[in-house]
């Protein structure tokens, strides 16, 4: 089984609707983060959280919002979906060692808004 | 703030010949540094990381990176490419301290000859 799942792994909507995507670890780890891929950009931070009670704003934060519900479930949703919000969204752990971190992905969700 | 350019956006390659993806970071400190890679329709799986030390690393599949401080460059290498190392391939700075996060580079895409 996957260590960092997500769901859905694809999906599509229209402008206007709210969009929620899941992840789910079994690493254990405390750190979760959720990044997004647009072609010639490499990958960007939307948000993480170091542990349940703290939330933190990555690069674009702007237009989503989180939701950290227990250790292994970090929940990124777009509130009211824009087309430039088409993109692929990835999840990632990492357990605090030492100086940095070494961070996992999951297999990302691609979402397209019409 | 830190930053990472990956001057090659795509590069090709015969099977069985060497490659070398650059990689060149800016960090007002010690740098924690990755290479990831996406297979298509994949999430990123770590490659191999350079947090101090030996700088030459070894990783999974055969790469191997060298760290160059003088030269602010990270880059990776494989002796002999398999047609099985078409992806797309990224290399990352962590920060370490509080935030640790991770900044990307665009990616280079790698295609492999018969």
């Amino acid at each position: 089984d996957a260590d960092v799942t997500q769901t859905p792994r694809n999906r599509i909507t229209k402008t206007g609707k709210r969009i929620m995507l899941e992840c789910s670890q079994t690493k254990g780890h405390d750190r979760m983060y959720w990044y997004r891929q647009d072609p010639g950009l490499g990958l960007r931070l939307i948000y993480y959280s170091f542990d349940v009670k703290d939330i933190n704003k990555g690069e674009i934060s702007d237009g989503y919002s989180v939701s950290r519900q227990a250790q292994a479930k970090f929940s990124l949703s777009l509130e009211s979906a824009i087309p430039n919000q088409t993109a692929l969204y990835f999840c990632a752990t990492s357990d605090a060692q030492g100086l940095t971190d070494t961070q996992y992905f999951g297999p990302g969700t691609r979402l397209t808004v019409l | 703030a830190q930053s990472v350019t990956q001057p090659d956006i795509h590069i090709t390659v015969s099977e069985g010949a060497s490659l070398e993806l650059r990689c060149n970071y800016s960090y007002g400190a010690t740098p924690y540094l990755f290479w990831y890679v996406q297979s298509p329709g994949q999430g990123l799986q770590l490659l191999l990381k350079y947090f101090s030390g030996d700088t030459l690393v070894q990783g999974i599949k055969g790469f191997e990176a060298e760290f160059k401080r003088s030269q602010s460059s990270f880059n990776l290498r494989k002796p002999s490419v398999h047609w099985s190392d078409a992806a797309e391939y990224f290399c990352a700075v962590g920060a370490s301290g509080s935030a640790r996060q991770l900044t990307f580079g665009s990616g280079t895409q790698l295609t492999v000859l018969p």
